[in-house]
């Protein structure tokens, strides 16, 4: 079975442009989850969906937008990039939200000019 | 608010040593994740721990939790180089595991 698959794996932008970044979660998984990760930081919690609703939102401006589809695959939209949105977006899916486990992607490295 | 605390932030370690990295978490939870990361690389899973005093191993790791002390250890033995990573633990925020709160990071770093 494939795993987790974003796409692409690596972008760059300018400054003001806009970016959607793709996720499919694992086959049979319904909840999909969007982390940002700085360099040298630890993962930060942006979104989740499950069952195509948001089930939760951490603390990110409302430049960042995210979507799940029917067949639970996911899209995260930035807008008005800023330099400090550089970083490694990883998509993560669970079967139920309560699920044991939370699997990775390999992420989308984005980078601001 | 919910915060989750690791140190040492940096460990470099010889091979063959044995060492413990902390993790602290400053609200009640009843499991905590430890994941592995490569540099450029995603996150791996290593461990989830589920309730008070459990306890896993794989390999020359062993992740423990006390939720009453709210921490989790995650100890070494015998270090080898191919340990050499950024381990992170994790908090779930609310019950959702979807909605990880990650400690910064301990980078480990494996000399012979």
């Amino acid at each position: 079975d494939a795993g987790v698959t974003q796409s692409p794996t690596h972008l760059i932008k300018t400054r003001g442009q806009h970016v959607t970044l793709r996720c499919s979660p694992i086959s049979g998984h319904k909840s999909v989850s969007w982390y940002q990760q700085v360099l040298g930081q630890g993962p930060q919690f942006i979104f989740q969906y499950y069952e195509k609703e948001e089930r939760g939102r951490g603390n990110f401006p409302d430049r960042f937008s995210a979507r799940q589809f029917p067949n639970y695959s996911s899209e995260l939209n930035v807008n008005a990039l800023l330099l400090g949105d550089s970083a490694l977006y990883l998509c993560a899916s669970s079967f139920p939200p309560r699920g044991e486990k939370l699997f990775f992607g390999s992420g989308t490295q984005l980078s601001v000019l | 608010e919910l915060k989750v605390e690791q140190n040492p932030l940096f460990l470099s370690m010889q091979e063959g040593k044995n060492y413990t990295i902390y993790c602290n978490y400053s609200t009640t939870s009843d499991r905590l994740y430890w994941y592995r990361q490569d540099p450029g690389k995603s996150l791996e899973s290593l461990f989830v721990l589920l309730s008070n005093g459990a306890v896993k191993q794989e390999g020359r790791l062993m992740a423990s939790l006390d939720t009453k002390a709210r921490l989790s250890t995650l100890h070494i033995t015998a270090a080898v180089h191919d340990l050499s990573a950024t381990y992170f633990c994790a908090v779930p925020k609310g019950g959702s595991q979807g909605n990880l709160i990650f400690g910064k990071g301990t980078k480990l770093s494996v000399k012979p």
